[in-house]
Formats: structure tokens, sequence, C-alpha cells
């Protein structure tokens, strides 16, 4: 257990239907990210948050995602309109923000695993 | 982004070394290295990262060759534990998200 959770772990839902997931980061920090896996692949990046402000949105982010982060600490990654292409596993992941050189690793949560049916 | 090369899969046997080659020849001065290994039906977790130097932490080595543009994850001592997806992934300064490969599939032989 990192410390990251999802929720849920596992969602199954109909195309056309939209869904929601929620992240929760270790409490202490600052940055946390979206990425979405599918099979056989890496973890691609999708968006990511400094404390409640979006600072980057990938080109895979279409119009019918959005992510937030209201208050700085959990996060919600709303998918509309689900189309079969958008199954896979949606990580998110948090870490402190970089300071001078250093980059902080990230922690990642279980993932969420949406099925679009 | 720069990229990396890692072999698709590996095998190994249990309590034994592991070296898992890296590629990056279009490294530039500011990227740091970073390894990233992804457990069966979990997600991706941190495993050690470097600039220059050779670094050493509880889970394994990182050398990085003296031109940088490759590098090598050790794992002193394999376990069935260490089946894993293994990335090499690597992270301009100050640049904070992840760009992942496909990475090495691990698997230790018993």
């Amino acid at each position: 257990d990192t410390g990251v959770s999802q929720n849920p772990r596992h969602k199954i839902t109909k195309r056309g239907q939209n869904v929601t997931f929620r992240c929760d980061p270790i409490s202490e920090h600052n940055r946390l990210y979206w990425y979405r896996q599918t099979l056989g692949q890496g973890p691609e990046f999708l968006t990511y948050f400094q404390n409640e402000a979006q600072l980057e949105k990938s080109r895979l982010l279409s119009d019918r995602f959005s992510a937030e982060r209201p208050k700085g600490s959990f996060s919600t990654l709303e998918i509309q309109r689900t189309e079969q292409g958008d199954s896979a596993m949606y990580l998110c992941a948090s870490s402190l923000a970089g300071t001078g050189g250093h980059t902080y690793e990230q922690y990642f949560g279980p993932g969420t695993r949406l099925t679009v049916t | 982004d720069a990229k990396t090369t890692q072999p698709n899969s590996m095998e190994s046997n249990e309590e034994e070394p592991v070296h898992l080659p890296c590629n990056h020849s279009t490294i530039s001065g500011t990227d740091y290295i970073h390894w990233y290994r992804q457990l069966p039906s979990q997600g991706p977790e941190y495993v050690i990262h470097g600039l220059t130097s050779n670094v050493n932490n509880r889970m394994a080595s990182l050398a990085i060759a003296e031109d940088r543009k490759s590098s090598t994850l050790i794992l002193h001592r394999a376990t069935l534990r260490d089946a894993a997806v293994y990335y090499c992934i690597l992270r301009p300064y100050r640049d904070d998200k992840i760009i992942f490969g496909k990475g090495t599939r691990l698997h230790i032989l018993p």
C-alpha cells in the first residue's frame, strides 16, 4: 500500500454513459497525476495538478475527459459519453513538487479498471 | 521527449543477480535516469534514479555509463517477488510527468 487510494477499483459501464473516478493522494503531496494504461503498454500521462491548479494536459485528454482537484486534496476524473476505446486502467499518482534540481518520485495508486461494453 | 530502448523480456534465476539494460543515446545533460517497476495488478513503483554517478538503495543499484548513453539496473539477488515490468525513463530537469515506454518484463525462475 503506497498511501494513494483510488475508487472504485473496477467499473463496468455501457457505451455512452458517464463515469467518475476518485483519487486520494498522500496527504502532504501537492502534486497529483493521472495516467491511463492499456493492456501490454506502459502508462500514458493524461494530466497533473499542483495543489488545485491543473498545470498540464496531454493531447490524449479529449474534450470528454475532465479532471478536477477542487481543494488541492483528492481529485476526480470524469469521462463523459464513454466509448469502448476508453476501456483501460486509470492510474493516479502523487508526489511532492520538485525544487531546485530535485525531482521527487511518484507514488501510484492501484488504479481503476474501466470496462466499456 | 528523449527515448529509451529496453529488451522486451528477460529471464533470471531466483537468488541470482539481474542486470537490466537501457539505452538512451539521445539523453540530454539535464535528463535524470529513473527506473520504476510494475508488479502484476499493481500501479508502478519507484525503484531508483540518478544523473551521472552510480546510485545504490535498498532495492537496487543503478550503473550509469560514463557517456550517459546507457544505464543498467542491478538487482543483486532476485526473488520471485521481483517478477515485474521494469521501466527505464528519462525525466528532464523539472519536468514532473513521466513518459513510460513498454519496459522489460522480467521473469524469475524458481
